[in-house]
């Protein structure tokens, strides 16, 4: 069975950082890109960042782009977003999510983790 | 940025009755590769996104068929032939041609 299992929210003061975690199982980590989807209190969903199978390639929106970083270690099968800079408006359940080719793009999520909650308070 | 617009913002229906559900994106989302990228979440309360049909009109595994897409280009619609009380929950469109990845702002689907 494919797992996500996300870890590392909690609360943070403005201005400080993050490390959020996902570990992954039931698959070949290395051959599927991921992403990491956030979603804000009682909104919507955000597409926050995506990396290719092999990690060369990453990509960012542009609401975090500078200040996350997002990584892979496909030893460990492990994805990880760095959060550095955090802002009240990061406040959100943030999910792991895989795609179904070696790239974010022209492909699903399947499946999702059960997210895990950052809440940045001043 | 490609804009996802989902109307309606919420639909109330009685079971065994049929519920539409449309997203319109701000540009084709049909690739050159002959591929359209338009993608169906639902989020059940409670519980992470889950996928229901990809590439438009394609139902994923072990995804109920009285749930069905269509559309092209830019005008997609999501349709559920006969709701059920599981059914509830919030319906999102993803398109998945161009970064950044958007969704739509969700449909939120009630039972009467």
């Amino acid at each position: 069975e494919v797992q996500l299992l996300e870890s590392g929210g909690g609360l943070v003061q403005p201005g400080g950082s993050l490390r959020l975690s996902c570990a992954a199982s039931g698959f070949t980590f290395n051959n599927y890109a991921m992403s990491w989807v956030r979603q804000a209190p009682g909104k919507g969903l955000e597409w926050v960042s995506g990396i290719s199978a092999t990690g060369g390639s990453t990509y960012y929106a542009d609401s975090v782009r500078g200040r996350f970083t997002i990584s892979r270690d496909n030893s460990k099968n492990t994805l990880s977003l760095q959060m550095n800079s955090l802002r009240a408006e990061d406040t959100a359940v943030y999910y792991c999510a895989k795609s179904a080719d070696t790239l974010p793009t022209k492909t699903w999520f399947d499946p999702w983790g059960q997210g895990t909650l950052v809440t940045v308070f001043s | 940025e490609i804009v996802m617009t989902q109307t309606p913002v919420s639909l109330s229906v009685t079971p065994g009755q049929p519920a539409s559900i449309s997203c319109k994106s701000s540009q084709s989302l049909l690739h050159s590769d002959g591929k359209t990228y338009l993608y169906w979440y639902l989020q059940k309360p409670g519980q992470s996104p889950q996928l229901l049909v990809y590439e438009v009109s394609s139902r994923f595994s072990g995804v109920p068929d009285r749930f069905s897409g269509s559309g092209s280009g830019t005008d997609f619609t999501l349709k559920i032939s006969r709701v059920e009380a599981e059914d509830v929950g919030i319906y999102y469109c993803m398109q998945g041609i161009h970064l950044p990845l958007t969704f739509g702002g969700g449909t939120k689907v009630e039972i009467k």
